[in-house]
């Protein structure tokens, strides 16, 4: 059984740049949820994907956007890229949706010069 | 709204003796918690869970944590610590089946010596 994976492991981006973060779901999960985590702090929620939807969302900016395929793999979009974006950010996938547990991946760490 | 907050950014035990990891939530409905351990270059790992059951939780790796309502605590404990335990800890607090908006701590540092 594969793991929750995430692409790339390390990215370096300028301010006002965009970027996208790719996760692969554990198999058999239909829902991701991606969280940020700044350095020394604990994750921060973004949003949540079940089935190709969004199904929850934490205090991000639009900026901030994503995508579910139907092969419930995701991507993280960031927009116009800001000093505080350098962060820490990890994936996880459910088997369902609410207060099931998340396999998390290892996380991509995004630097904004 | 909810919140939570770990109580101590740093808990130094030595191997053997027992561990103690605080946890207080804020919400306005009934809450599940989580407790996460996030391992140097690791990716985060359930310990437990509170679902409304029982109010001792078991956990992986000889943690438990007790949930108490009248104090808004979810303290996380282990009779005794392994060098292997040294980790940041996470306590997590999200609506019980309500949107999933989940609410971390700034975690805990555990440091453990020989």
């Amino acid at each position: 059984e594969t793991g929750v994976t995430q692409s790339p492991t390390h990215l370096i981006k300028t301010r006002g740049q965009q970027v996208t973060l790719r996760c692969s779901s554990q198999s058999g999960h239909n829902t991701v949820s991606w969280y940020q985590q700044a350095l020394g702090q604990g994750p921060q929620f973004i949003f949540q994907y079940y089935r190709e939807e969004e199904n929850g969302r934490g205090n991000f900016p639009p900026r901030f956007s994503g995508l579910q395929f139907p092969n419930y793999s995701s991507e993280l979009n960031v927009n116009a890229l800001e000093l505080d974006d350098s962060a820490l950010y990890l994936c996880a996938s459910s088997p369902q949706t609410s207060e099931t547990r998340e396999f998390f991946g290892p996380g991509t760490r995004l630097t904004v010069l | 709204a909810q919140s939570v907050t770990q109580l101590d950014s740093h808990v130094s035990v030595s191997e053997g003796t027992p561990v103690l990891l605080r946890c207080n939530y804020s919400s306005s409905y009934s809450p599940s918690l989580f407790w996460y351990v996030q391992h140097p270059n690791k990716g985060l790992q359930l310990l437990l869970k509170y679902t409304s059951a029982a109010t001792l939780v078991k956990g992986i790796n000889g943690f438990e944590a007790e949930f108490k309502k009248s104090e808004t605590s979810f303290h996380l404990t282990k009779p005794s610590a392994h060098m292997s335990d040294a980790a940041e800890y996470f306590c997590v607090v999200t609506l019980l089946g309500g949107s999933y908006i989940p609410t971390f701590g700034r975690g805990t540092s555990l440091i453990v010596h020989p």
